[in-house]
């Protein structure tokens, strides 16, 4: 069992540039979400998919994109990195937006952006 | 808008002892409450579920209450052991599979 798969661990971002985080999850889960883990802080939500087609936004949504072609997949996008953005993000996923289930994470992502 | 403090935010024991986390949210309208066991440089595990409805659960030497009119949970670890060394984050589950984040508690036990 893979679980939620993410892609790439580690990166390391010029400010300005762009970049896709990748995240899978094979466990045919309707909801997705993606979040951010910064030093002395909680993890905080970007955005959040109640499946294929529907996104929405979380706390800290700005600076990314999201979209949910596939029930599998949901990337994040920053469109111009900025050193705030450096941080750890994790994707979780859960069976059902609307049933309160257990949520699994993916080993997250190292972003650096200098 | 929901906040949740874990205290302490450090500890260290010593190999056996039995040890209590704290977690405290401010808004009682929640849906569940997870703990989340994360290992240094690692993804965050599931260690235990409370749904709104429930007061406690049990999984090994693990136990989860849960007091949502005082807005409170614990994680109790019996007998604690080296490999139980880790950041154990407190989530509280809104509607909707969307949680907000404790800052964690840090532990330490030493052989």
């Amino acid at each position: 069992n893979a679980g939620v798969t993410q892609t790439p661990k580690f990166q390391v971002l010029k400010t300005g540039q762009s970049m896709t985080l990748q995240c899978a999850q094979d466990m045919n889960h309707e909801y997705m979400s993606w979040y951010r883990q910064d030093p002395g802080m909680g993890l905080r939500l970007i955005h959040y998919s109640v499946g294929a087609g529907i996104t929405d936004q979380g706390e800290v949504p700005n600076g990314y994109n999201v979209s949910r072609s596939t029930t599998e997949d949901f990337p994040l996008r920053l469109l111009s990195a900025a050193p705030s953005q450096t941080s750890v993000y994790f994707c979780a996923s859960s069976s059902s937006f609307g049933v309160s289930t257990e949520a699994f994470f993916g080993q997250g992502t190292r972003l650096t952006v200098v | 808008k929901q906040e949740v403090t874990q205290i302490p935010a450090a500890l260290s024991v010593p190999e056996g002892e039995n040890l209590v986390l704290n977690c405290s949210f401010t808004d009682s309208a929640i849906y569940n409450l997870q703990w989340f066991r994360q290992d240094p440089g690692k993804g965050l595990t599931s260690l235990l579920l409370i749904q709104s409805s429930q007061r406690e659960q049990t999984s090994g030497r693990l136990n989860a209450s849960l007091d949502k009119s005082s807005g409170r949970s614990t994680l109790y670890i019996a007998a604690s052991q080296p490999g139980d060394s880790a950041t154990y984050l407190c989530a509280v589950g809104l509607y909707g599979q969307n949680f907000v984040f404790g800052p964690g508690t840090r532990l330490s036990v030493l052989p």
